[in-house]
């Protein structure tokens, strides 16, 4: 079970805004910092958000991130058809060897 | 333009090894982080540990101490994941995966922001 929770699926129609949650569980998540990943079926990952909200150069700002306490969000506004594909959060855990952690994805769906 | 490519896919028996390779090109390697994160059918995403070419030195996720093995070749710009012991569970998509910024470990580090174009390895009797 990861120590980050997201919701398995999300939905939303072209233009629209969606938001995706990422919980953790743990206090030593909440002073960590969250990076958003997006995969696209049969692709690598993609870094999306890193530092809770800073975009890799070339990621468009339709892509935004934020953080407050122990969860974090993804959001995405103006959604287009190709958004469609798995986010995953991931943050740095120090606990047991120190390790990187993900949550279990959150597959969003753009109708 | 930096780019990782990394080995082709393999078929295995239960009880072997497997080693996948990942080559960097198009930026310095010995400088920055190399982790494998791997992806079974279905599934999401797990690290399995990384290394710094420059220090050489491995840390893995204690799911997989002991039975994997990371290293980097800095002279051919290559880090190579095998894991030994294998089973029908560790089927999956092996991807290699850049940290950024350089020198950075653990949580000091902006994620991954360079990935291989992924390695299946399949177990299978």
């Amino acid at each position: 079970q990861s120590v980050l929770t997201q919701p398995p699926s999300a939905s939303g129609t072209p233009g629209q805004r969606v938001t995706i949650s990422c919980s953790g569980s743990s206090s030593k998540i909440g002073v960590d910092t969250i990076n958003w990943y997006q995969q696209v079926p049969g692709t690598a990952p993609k870094l999306l958000i890193y530092s809770n909200n800073q975009r890799p150069s070339g990621v468009p700002d339709r892509f935004s991130g934020s953080k407050s306490g122990t969860s974090a969000s993804l959001a995405i506004s103006g959604l287009q058809s190709e958004d469609e594909a798995d986010y995953y959060c991931a943050a740095w855990d120090d606990s047991l060897n120190g390790n990187w952690v993900f949550g279990g994805g959150t597959k969003l769906t753009v109708l | 333009q930096v780019q990782l490519v990394q080995s082709g896919a393999e078929v295995k028996k239960p009880g072997s090894s497997v080693k996948v390779s990942c080559k960097a090109s198009g930026d310095t390697f010995s400088g920055y982080g190399i982790s494998w994160v791997r992806q079974a059918p279905g599934q999401g995403l797990e690290w399995m540990g990384g290394i710094i070419p420059i220090f050489g030195t491995a840390n893995y996720a204690q799911k997989f101490q002991g039975r994997v093995t990371i290293i980097a070749d800095r002279s051919m710009t290559t880090a190579y994941m095998e894991m030994n012991s294998l089973t029908s569970e560790d089927t999956a998509v092996y991807y290699c995966a850049r940290s950024h910024p350089p020198y950075c470990s653990g949580g000091r580090c902006h994620g991954f922001d360079f990935w291989g174009q992924g390695t299946l390895v399949t177990v299978s009797s």
